[in-house]
């Protein structure tokens, strides 16, 4: 099956720096990634679309400098926490959609544990 | 306003037995559904999904369930394993902006498959 790498799985950070999280599609090209976010105990909540080769579509509520995404190739998104703080603690997965058909798939990535100090 | 309702946390089932998680959702838009199966800090694995021009469809062990006029989706998952212990998320897809689909996830509902 399709397989979606993410990293890192996990990452500690002090106050104030940045973090770049990677996702890659390794066996298909994926036109369009989409970052979650999840507590925990909660739903996966959908933070952005990333669209290769244009500007990444936010959802009502996140911060579009805050989290920065780069979608540059057809199978490479970046999601970079900048200035992190400990409220940006949280569990990020990234989604891959492959279409065959009719029928479109999404494919996850084994998800970042990110913990600020 | 939580458009996909998982109203089960947790569900607690005999190995052997018939699992049954719910779903129900409030957006007539959506498309198409799907479940994914979550262990704990691993990514969504794709389990089953249906179209809306569909009832039900079928994949082994899992069957999944649709009644539009009610809104409500369910998956059944028989014979249920140990294995199969695991957080199960209902996902529904609509129409997103700049013609992209969004996907809207349910809360999750925690398998626990009892040897």
């Amino acid at each position: 099956g399709a397989v979606v790498s993410q990293h890192p799985s996990w990452v500690i950070c002090k106050s104030g720096t940045s973090v770049k999280i990677e996702c890659r599609s390794l066996d298909f090209q994926a036109t369009t990634m989409f970052w979650y976010r999840q507590f925990p105990k909660q739903s996966l909540m959908l933070m952005a679309t990333s669209n290769e080769g244009s500007k990444a579509t936010y959802e009502q509520g996140v911060e579009k400098d805050k989290f920065l995404i780069n979608h540059a190739s057809l199978t490479l998104s970046t999601l970079t926490v900048t200035s992190a703080h400990p409220e940006d603690s949280s569990f990020y997965i990234c989604s891959a959609s492959k279409t065959s058909g009719w029928n479109e798939k999404l494919f996850f990535g084994s998800g970042t544990q990110l913990s600020v100090l | 306003d939580q458009q996909v309702k998982q109203n089960s946390p947790s569900l607690s089932v005999q190995e052997g037995r018939i699992s049954i998680l719910n779903c129900d959702y409030t957006n007539s838009m959506f498309d198409y559904f799907l479940w994914y199966k979550k262990y704990p800090a691993e990514g969504p694995t794709f389990l089953i999904s249906i179209s809306s021009i569909k009832d039900k469809n079928e994949d082994g062990r899992f069957t999944v369930f649709l009644n539009k006029s009610a809104k409500h989706l369910s998956l059944h998952i028989v014979p249920s394993q140990p294995g199969d212990s695991a957080v199960y998320f209902c996902a529904a897809k609509s129409p997103g902006s700049g013609g992209y689909q969004k996907v809207t996830f349910g809360t999750g509902t925690k398998l626990q498959v009892i040897p």
